[in-house]
């Protein structure tokens, strides 16, 4: 079955620690993959995504995300994190359904930065 | 760019009645339209897929005599929830998939409608 999984519920750093949200994925074929972010009440806003090419992705607020093929992983990186930062991330990867395609997310993680 | 609307962000109903929810997309067009669930302190929950001029595809186990979608143009998306109850309280969020270019992938999300069902 095609999945994505997020291992950790929660994740806590400190402000200006390197921080790293992790996501593993389970497909058939070559992934698409994605990261978003939501802040309380809110929709999901788009941070990255990997289709082909360099495996390290970067994206919006400074984040990146590496594709290790090998390791079926896609964990979300950002070398100094701020108190903003804190929010809940969402891992997806595309898969094909009736409708075409359609993403799948991961169960969500929530980032704590403390100051 | 790739802003895509919800209106309303909240809405409170009384059990039995329906509620329409609208999803726009501001600024590209989108022929592919998702409403997804969300609920709380939890993934969000692909409901139907809906593409513009067709019926909407159902994830299994979404009643779509309850859970009505139209993709009447390539901006504009409805969900109405027929006959709320209780059970139906959530957080419903769209997103459009933008039609443009090579990025045909990444999908847009809308705010969210915060439904309360009395």
């Amino acid at each position: 079955a095609q999945s994505v999984a997020q291992p950790e519920d929660q994740v806590n750093v400190a402000e200006g620690n390197p921080l790293t949200v992790k996501c593993t994925y389970s497909v058939s074929g070559n992934p698409y993959l994605f990261w978003y972010v939501q802040y309380p009440n809110r929709g999901l806003q788009f941070l990255l995504k990997y289709i082909t090419g360099d495996n390290l992705v970067k994206g919006s607020y400074g984040f990146e995300a590496e594709f290790n093929k090998s390791q079926t992983s896609f964990h979300l990186k950002k070398p100094s994190a701020l108190v903003s930062d804190s929010a809940l991330y969402f891992c997806a990867v595309r898969v094909a359904n009736q409708a075409g395609t359609a993403l799948i997310f991961g169960k969500g993680t929530t980032l704590s930065v403390s100051s | 760019g790739a802003v895509v609307s919800q209106h309303p962000s909240r809405v409170i109903c009384k059990s039995g009645t329906s509620v329409k929810i609208e999803c726009r997309s501001l600024d590209f067009q989108a022929t592919t339209m998702f409403w997804y669930r969300q609920f709380p302190k939890k993934s969000l929950m692909l409901m139907a897929t809906s593409n513009e001029g067709s019926k909407a595809t159902y994830e299994q186990g979404v009643e779509k005599d309850k859970f009505l979608i139209n993709h009447a143009s390539l901006t504009l998306s409805t969900l109405t929830v027929t006959s709320a109850h209780p059970e139906d309280s959530s957080f419903y969020i769209c997103s459009a998939r933008d039609a443009r270019g090579s990025s045909t992938d990444t999908q847009y999300f809308g705010p969210g409608t915060r439904l309360t069902v009395l």
